[in-house]
């Protein structure tokens, strides 16, 4: 199993209509990244939350950190075709070699239908 | 210039080829990344590099070869790649190095790499 798990995998909406994709980490989290790919492209960076409870936003997207739950959520409001694309949930691990990881979410599939 | 360039964007190699990816980025940050996109199938960590020295290796086969010459530059050299191996290739930078210390990633479009 991964280590961050993204639902839902995949997502259909009619513009105008909120939804939310949740990121559940099977470690404690010390940090969330949430990140935008286009299909085919590389990750565009949205947010980031730091401390549990923490909710940021930016136009239309809000996020939210749960420690406690080591769960974070992604909402989107009034949704637009400009959303869509595959949006993943990021964060650092310890490594065994005492360095670091960056690690990505399993992704969920965003389709805005116009 | 993007923040991060990678080039080719598009490679067709057969599995006996020797071929490189080259990421370059333009941003002044310390550590730079490789990721592996396949078909559904989550984004996978190759190589962390920090300052310029190789930091992880996330069990990568040996036929992938990162380098990293300068702190502006990393390529990924491929040689007897198998079918398997084609997918999306990745390269990302962050300003920071330490762990819980990284920051964001600044990512590259993507070098998408078939293996005949």
């Amino acid at each position: 199993s991964q280590e961050l798990e993204q639902s839902p995998q995949s997502l259909i909406v009619q513009e105008g209509k909120n939804l939310t994709i949740n990121c559940t980490s099977s470690k404690t989290l010390y940090g969330l990244y949430w990140y935008k790919q286009k299909y085919g492209e590389g990750l565009i960076f949205l947010m980031m939350l730091q401390k549990g409870g923490e909710e940021k936003s930016h136009e239309k997207i809000t996020a939210k950190l749960d420690e406690k739950k080591q769960q974070s959520s992604l909402h989107i409001t009034a949704s637009q075709p400009s959303h869509a694309g595959i949006y993943l949930c990021g964060a650092e691990r310890g490594s065994t070699s005492g360095t670091y990881k960056y690690i990505f979410g399993t992704g969920t599939r965003l389709k805005v239908l116009a | 210039e993007t923040g991060v360039t990678q080039t080719p964007r598009h490679l067709v190699m057969g599995m006996t080829n020797k071929k490189s990816l080259k990421c370059e980025q333009h941003l002044g940050h310390n550590a730079m990344y490789w990721y592996k996109q396949s078909a559904k199938k989550p984004l996978e960590l190759m190589f962390v590099y920090s300052l310029e020295e190789r930091v992880e290796n996330n069990s990568v086969p040996s036929r992938f070869s990162p380098e990293c010459p300068n702190s502006s530059h990393l390529f990924l050299h491929l040689h007897t790649l198998q079918p398997e191996d084609s997918a999306l290739y990745l390269c990302a930078s962050s300003q920071g190095t330490e762990y819980r210390d990284t920051g964001e990633l600044f990512f590259g479009e993507g070098s998408r790499l078939t293996v005949l």
